[in-house]
């Protein structure tokens, strides 16, 4: 099965920092990348996917990057609300693996 | 607007079984695989595995082969996953998420609210 290694596992940034979080697949995956957000106690939210596409209603300051192996979540002004653990997951086949999850939290 | 309903907290003692339901609203039900995610108290997200709704083929994680079962009831458009032997590790909140494409090759953009399952003795 394919890996997928995400770090920082936590990372701690101030408000208007640039943050960027990297996932690594264990073998290639084309673009088949997709980002979820997730605050404390709440459901997952679909970020961006096909590695690169904001998902409706996301904010611009989100953006993604890679293709095959490596992969980036970048958030080009961090802002409180942005607190919360961030997952990649591989989804051209199952299993539909995970990433172990980046925990963001503000300076 | 696409919405998952999935049902309430449930507390099983080891040994038991569960079974948590998803009902699906604001599109159509058949067009769409469900796949079933769990996430440990602290932990992270664990793919569990996906069911297509129009044929009823599912697909299981291999940690969960031969104690889920993923099956789905197209009247009233809701899918279920039922774990069998329950243990203390299956301590969770278990969320079913719609996959984005009919293809079954998306990511998940629809999530249910999730269902607290407790195993204690």
């Amino acid at each position: 099965d394919i890996q997928m290694t995400q770090s920082p596992s936590s990372l701690s940034a101030s408000v208007g920092d640039r943050v960027t979080i990297t996932c690594r697949a264990s073998q290639g995956i084309s673009n088949y990348l997709a980002w979820y957000q997730q605050k404390p106690g709440k459901v997952p939210k679909l970020l961006i996917y096909a590695a690169s596409t904001l998902q409706s209603g996301v904010p611009s300051r989100f953006s993604g990057s890679g293709s095959g192996t490596d992969f980036t979540l970048t958030i080009s002004s961090l802002q409180p609300e942005d607190v919360a653990t961030y997952y990649c997951q591989k989804y051209n086949s199952a299993p539909r693996t995970f990433g172990q999850g980046t925990k963001l939290e503000i300076k | 607007q696409v919405q998952l309903v999935q049902s309430g907290a449930e507390v099983k003692k080891p040994g038991a079984s569960v079974k948590v339901s998803c009902k699906a609203s604001g599109y159509t039900f058949t067009g769409y695989y469900m796949h079933w995610v769990r996430q440990a108290p602290g932990q992270g997200l664990e793919w569990m595995g996906r069911i297509n709704p129009n044929s009823g083929g599912t697909n299981y994680a291999q940690k969960f082969q031969g104690r889920v079962t993923m099956t789905r009831d197209t009247s009233i458009s809701t899918a279920y996953m039922e774990l069998s032997r329950l243990r203390s590790d299956d301590t969770a909140v278990y969320y079913c998420a719609r996959d984005r494409y009919s293809s079954g090759r998306g990511p998940d953009d629809y999530w249910g609210q999730g269902t607290l399952v407790t195993v204690s003795s």
